[in-house]
């Protein structure tokens, strides 16, 4: 049992470049989330998802796409990457109130 | 929306000594909170968590005290050792129908000095 597992851990982008983050599970959990987490900031929603083929806005969507076609998968996707997204970003997967979390993706946006 | 404050920001204590950090929310609907302890790199791990039908719950060395009436909240570690060294982050959710975001405090760093 692997949990929740994120790819890439560490990743680095020039302003404009598009990417994906992956957020896997296997807990068979139907609610994953996208975080991301900023000095002083604490944990901030950007999207969630409350079952496969849906998905929500959190509390910091902007500049953010998510896609959740299978039940196990959750991706955050970058279009057109600004230096205010270098943050770490953290995928949690649960199946009511508790959430569980993926070790991280460190994103750097130069 | 809910809101959640944590105090304090930092807490350095003496090994053995207590720690209690604090949390407060807004929304008085909110029903679940739970703790978690975060390491240096890596991702927040779930400690203990409390229903608002619960005033206290003890686990070990770790206990969480709630508070409805005041809105408030705590995680007690007593006989704190250098592992316990992390950031720990309180939340708040008001769960029902398909609602399950948690609200996050702002993390309190713990540093235990042996």
């Amino acid at each position: 049992n692997a949990g929740v597992t994120q790819t890439p851990k560490f990743r680095v982008l020039k302003t404009g470049q598009s990417m994906t983050l992956l957020c896997a599970q296997d807990m068979n959990h139907e609610y994953m989330y996208w975080y991301r987490q900023d000095p002083g900031m604490g944990l901030r929603l950007i999207h969630y998802s409350v079952g496969e083929g849906t998905t929500a806005k959190g509390e910091v969507p902007d500049g953010y796409n998510v896609s959740r076609l299978k039940k196990q998968n959750f991706l955050l996707g970058l279009e057109s990457a600004a230096p205010s997204q270098t943050s770490v970003y953290f995928c949690a997967s649960g199946t009511t109130d508790t959430q569980y979390f993926g070790p991280g993706t460190r994103l750097t946006v130069l | 929306g809910e809101n959640v404050e944590q105090h304090p920001s930092t807490l350095s204590v003496q090994e053995g000594d207590s720690a209690v950090i604090k949390c407060t929310y807004s929304d008085s609907a909110s029903n679940y909170f739970p703790w978690y302890k975060q390491e240096l790199g890596k991702g927040p791990q779930l400690i203990i968590d409390i229903r608002s039908n619960v005033g206290e719950k003890k686990d070990q060395r770790i206990a969480v005290t709630l508070n409805k009436t005041a809105k408030h909240f705590s995680l007690h570690i007593t006989e704190t050792q250098p592992e316990d060294s992390a950031v720990y982050f309180c939340a708040a959710s008001k769960s029902g129908g398909s609602n399950y975001k948690l609200t996050f405090g702002k993390g309190t760093l713990l540093t235990v000095n042996p």
